[in-house]
């Protein structure tokens, strides 16, 4: 009974590059959320996805960040040309309607 | 809107004293509360959860918290540290009737730090 899963779990990327952060959700569950802890802070909810939709993309920047849940595989936060500031830890969570499980992140370091 | 405060960045504790650590919560409807731990380098583990019914909840590792209404707190208390306990634990809300649509809005999180 596999918890949610994130990879890779650590990232070294220059600025520039792309980066691309994957989540699979616990089996059963259709409703996937992506957070960012920076440094020193807690948690900043990015976006909420259910299958092949999302469904609430307040908390992501408008530039550079897309994410999609397709119908077939895992979440992807995917992040265009990274620049410093976006160095932090992304933590997916999957649910039914209701609790959130946590996957154990990624953390991104951008040189 | 919501907003979670979480009083005190970092709180020390003995050994086998008691552990309190604070939250209050804001929101204009009534929520569903959580207490998350997280070790280092790890993701969040769920401690807890307030939903309905019962206001004084009881989590994993001797942990419980009790919702007060009328004081918009969400404390989090287990009766004797243990040095497995140290680690950030962070409080967060979501909106009753949000069906899950909304993300959990996060306080900044609280360092325990147990002392032999």
């Amino acid at each position: 009974n596999a918890g949610v899963m994130q990879n890779p779990r650590h990232l070294v990327r220059r600025r520039g590059q792309e980066a691309r952060l994957r989540c699979s959700p616990m089996k059963g569950h259709s409703h996937v959320y992506w957070y960012r802890q920076l440094p020193e802070e807690g948690l900043k909810f990015m976006v909420y996805l259910q299958k092949e939709n999302i469904i609430d993309e307040s908390g992501m920047p408008k530039e550079r960040f897309s994410a999609e849940f397709p119908k077939e595989g895992p979440s992807i936060l995917r992040i265009q040309q990274v620049v410093r500031g976006d160095s932090a830890a992304y933590f997916c969570a999957s649910s039914p309607p209701g609790t959130q499980y946590f996957g154990p992140g990624t953390r991104l370091l951008v040189l | 809107a919501q907003s979670v405060t979480q009083l005190g960045s970092h709180v020390s504790v003995s050994e086998g004293a008691l552990v309190l650590l604070r939250c209050n919560y804001s929101s204009s409807v009534p929520p569903y509360l959580f207490w998350y731990v997280q070790y280092p380098n790890q993701g969040l583990q769920l401690l807890l959860k307030y939903t309905t019914g019962a206001t004084l909840v009881k989590g994993i590792n001797g942990f419980e918290a009790e919702f007060k209404k009328s004081e918009t707190s969400f404390h989090l208390t287990k009766p004797s540290a243990h040095m497995s306990d140290a680690a950030e634990y962070f409080c967060a809300v979501i909106s009753r009737g949000g069906g899950g649509a909304d993300g959990l809005t996060f306080g900044k999180g609280t360092h325990l730090i147990i002392q032999p």
